[in-house]
């Protein structure tokens, strides 16, 4: 089993500038949730994917969007890139099945993102 | 809403010294609550949750944690420290509804382990 995984590792990007990111689930995951952890910084929810539809967001701007595929697998874009932006992205996964269940989030090992 | 409040940002112990790592929490609903490690370069790995049950939950390495809804706290704690718990400690709390499933951090606590 290949758990979370993330791509690319690191990233970086110029302000103004677009960024797609990607997470692949853990194997019978069907839930997709994505954390922004700025340096020296707690994870921040930013939203969660399930059956290809966005069910729960954070505070975050609308430039911050995403995308989960029938597969399970998911993207974040965010558009417009700040220097604020610079962080580690987590992605994290779980068995929600639709009956709010509380399932432990397995995380990926995050993609570093510099906004110059 | 949600929150966590973890205090101290870094916390330096000795080896064979006791952990104890402080979480407090503020939620409107009953809480589910975890602890996560990471290290550097890497995600983030469950220590131990609480859902309902048992107070005391004992996660691995030897860290266990109890729950105290008196006092909103979920410390973590473990008896002897070990070169190999230095790392990043968070805390966080979320509630299971139809709404979704969002884990809320706090801050995160760094723990150095000296020889």
């Amino acid at each position: 089993d290949a758990g979370v995984t993330q791509s690319p590792t690191h990233l970086i990007k110029t302000r103004g500038q677009q960024v797609t990111l990607r997470c692949s689930p853990k194997s019978g995951h069907d839930t997709v949730s994505w954390y922004q952890q700025a340096l020296g910084q707690g994870p921040q929810f930013i939203f969660q994917y399930y059956e290809e539809e966005e069910r729960q967001r954070g505070n975050f701007p609308d430039r911050f969007s995403g995308h989960q595929f029938p597969n399970y697998s998911s993207e974040l874009n965010v558009n417009a890139l700040l220097l604020g932006d610079s962080a580690l992205y987590l992605c994290a996964s779980s068995s929600l099945g639709g009956q709010g269940a509380v399932d432990e989030q397995y995380f990926g090992p995050g993609t570093r993102l510099t906004v110059t | 809403a949600q929150s966590v409040t973890q205090l101290g940002s870094h916390v330096s112990v000795s080896e064979g010294a006791l952990v104890l790592l402080r979480c407090n929490y503020s939620s409107s609903v009953p809480p589910y609550l975890f602890w996560y490690v990471q290290y550097p370069n890497q995600g983030l790995q469950l220590l131990l949750k609480y859902t309902t049950g048992a107070t005391l939950v004992k996660g691995i390495n030897g860290f266990e944690a109890e729950f105290k809804k008196s006092e909103t706290s979920f410390h973590l704690t473990k008896p002897s420290a070990h070169m190999s718990d230095a790392a990043e400690y968070c805390c966080a709390v979320s509630t299971a509804n139809q709404a979704g499933t969002a884990l809320i951090f706090g801050k995160g606590t760094t723990l150095s382990v000296s020889s």
